[in-house]
């Protein structure tokens, strides 16, 4: 069936440097890209998404890269900073997008040290 | 923005009980929603696609007559965890797509801490 890998399970990082989490997918009819930051106890949110016709997408520190051809897509984070401490998921939509049905990876605890 | 509310936050019940959470989308109208259950520590598991007005779709493995999804109107879906035991234990989230985002965004609930003692 289908499935999204997710890697590294656990990063930590100084607080100013880069992050990158990175996802392959399994289904080739996987259209849509999105990564959700979770905080403990709290619902996740989705920070940014990317759709398949585009290769890269960014919104100031936070950076999305698909490779179709691999079925790789990753996220970037810019001067990670304390507050972006959280688990990260990564999510491919199963099939086409239009059921709206997603597989999530297994998720990345991300610490930012002060 | 898309907002979507569950209730209650957290239960705590008997063994054997049944348990009822509901999911609403607050401010636009959700034909479709999903529940997922999420242990510690682990990934979002999709546990069912509810439709209004239709029957559920169930994921693989996930007991239809143990989790009983009803989705009546189009702002309100309800889960029930029937005869609840220890291993249901869980956080359990809904989320929905507000039908004109166009974009296939989910939009999550806080998440409902379910304990079973």
């Amino acid at each position: 069936g289908e499935n999204v890998e997710q890697h590294p399970s656990t990063l930590s990082v100084q607080e100013g440097d880069s992050a990158v989490i990175k996802c392959t997918y399994s289904d080739s009819a996987s259209n849509y890209f999105p990564w959700y930051k979770q905080e403990l106890g709290k619902r996740p949110q989705l920070i940014i998404d990317i759709r398949s016709n585009v290769g890269e997408k960014k919104d100031q520190r936070i950076a999305v890269t698909l490779n179709k051809t691999a079925k790789h897509f990753s996220l970037h984070i810019t001067e990670t900073q304390p507050e972006d401490s959280a688990v990260y998921f990564c999510a491919a939509s199963i099939g086409s997008s239009n059921t709206g049905k997603l597989i999530f990876g297994q998720g990345t605890t991300l610490q930012v040290k002060p | 923005g898309a907002v979507v509310s569950q209730h209650p936050s957290w239960v705590i019940c008997k063994s054997g009980t049944s348990v009822k959470i509901e999911c609403r989308s607050l401010d636009f109208q959700a034909t479709t929603m999903f529940w997922y259950r999420q242990f510690p520590k682990q990934s979002l598991m999709l546990m069912a696609t509810s439709n209004e007005g239709s029957k559920a779709t169930y994921e693989q493995g996930v007991e239809k007559d143990k989790f009983l999804i009803n989705h009546a109107s189009l702002t309100l879906s309800t889960l029930t965890v029937t005869s609840a035991h220890p291993e249901d234990s869980s956080f359990y989230i809904c989320s929905a797509i507000p039908p004109s985002s166009g974009r296939n965004e989910q939009f999550f609930g806080p998440g409902t801490r379910l304990t079973v003692l």
